[in-house]
């Protein structure tokens, strides 16, 4: 199974700041990544898939990009409403394996 | 709009087997879409469990692959997961969710069930 490893696996951040979020597979996956966002309680929602496209009704403060290996969600300005844990997801082959998480927390 | 409900029993006993069920409203189980199940242990992170078809054709995660069955129940716009020989690690959240048609990302989630594995 590829292996996804996501760095950092917390942080702490300021609203407004910057923030990027790193994905990292085991071996090549092109561009078959998703990134989830998850709150306490709630199931994951779809923010990007295939790598970089913005999923409808996604703010457009997050973005992500890479390909192959490495791949990076950044969150150009963080929002309240933006703490929480961020998963990516590759769907290259089966099993679809995801990253262990990276939990943003207020600063 | 889709929406997806898990239900099921919340308590399994060691051995047992898990059976969660996922009801479909807003959309058909026959539309161009994969099904899936994933689950979440309490505090950790997710893993996918395996994804069916409304043909039948179904893929599993390895890890699980001699314990699960994912099928479906067309009539009632409905698909289902068991699991066999459960232990309290397998003691979860588990969602069912919605491939997308156009690409392969997880575009409806079912709320999840919290399901405990224990005597």
């Amino acid at each position: 199974a590829i292996q996804m490893t996501q760095s950092p696996s917390s942080l702490s951040a300021s609203v407004g700041d910057r923030v990027t979020i790193t994905c990292r597979a085991s071996q090549g996956i092109r561009n078959d990544l998703g990134w989830y966002q998850q709150k306490p309680g709630k199931a994951p929602k779809v923010l990007i898939y295939e790598a970089s496209s913005l999923q409808s009704g996604v703010p457009s403060r997050f973005s992500g990009s890479g390909s192959g290996t490495d791949f990076t969600l950044t969150i150009s300005s963080l929002q309240p409403e933006d703490f929480a844990t961020y998963y990516c997801l590759q769907d290259y082959n089966y099993p679809w394996t995801f990253g262990q998480g990276t939990k943003v927390e207020i600063k | 709009q889709v929406q997806l409900q898990e239900s099921g029993p919340g308590l399994v006993k060691p051995s047992g087997t898990l059976s969660l069920t996922c009801d479909v409203s807003g959309g058909s189980i026959s539309s161009s879409n994969w099904w899936s199940w994933v689950r979440q242990p309490p505090g950790k992170g997710l893993e996918w469990i395996g994804e069916m078809f409304h043909s039948g054709s179904t893929n599993y995660n390895p890890s699980l692959k001699s314990r699960v069955t994912i099928s479906v129940d067309k009539p009632k716009n409905q698909f289902s997961l068991k699991l066999t020989s459960v232990t309290a690690a397998d003691t979860a959240v588990y969602y069912c969710a919605r491939v997308g048609a156009v690409a392969d990302f997880f575009d409806y989630w079912g709320q999840g069930t919290l399901v405990t594995v224990s005597s």
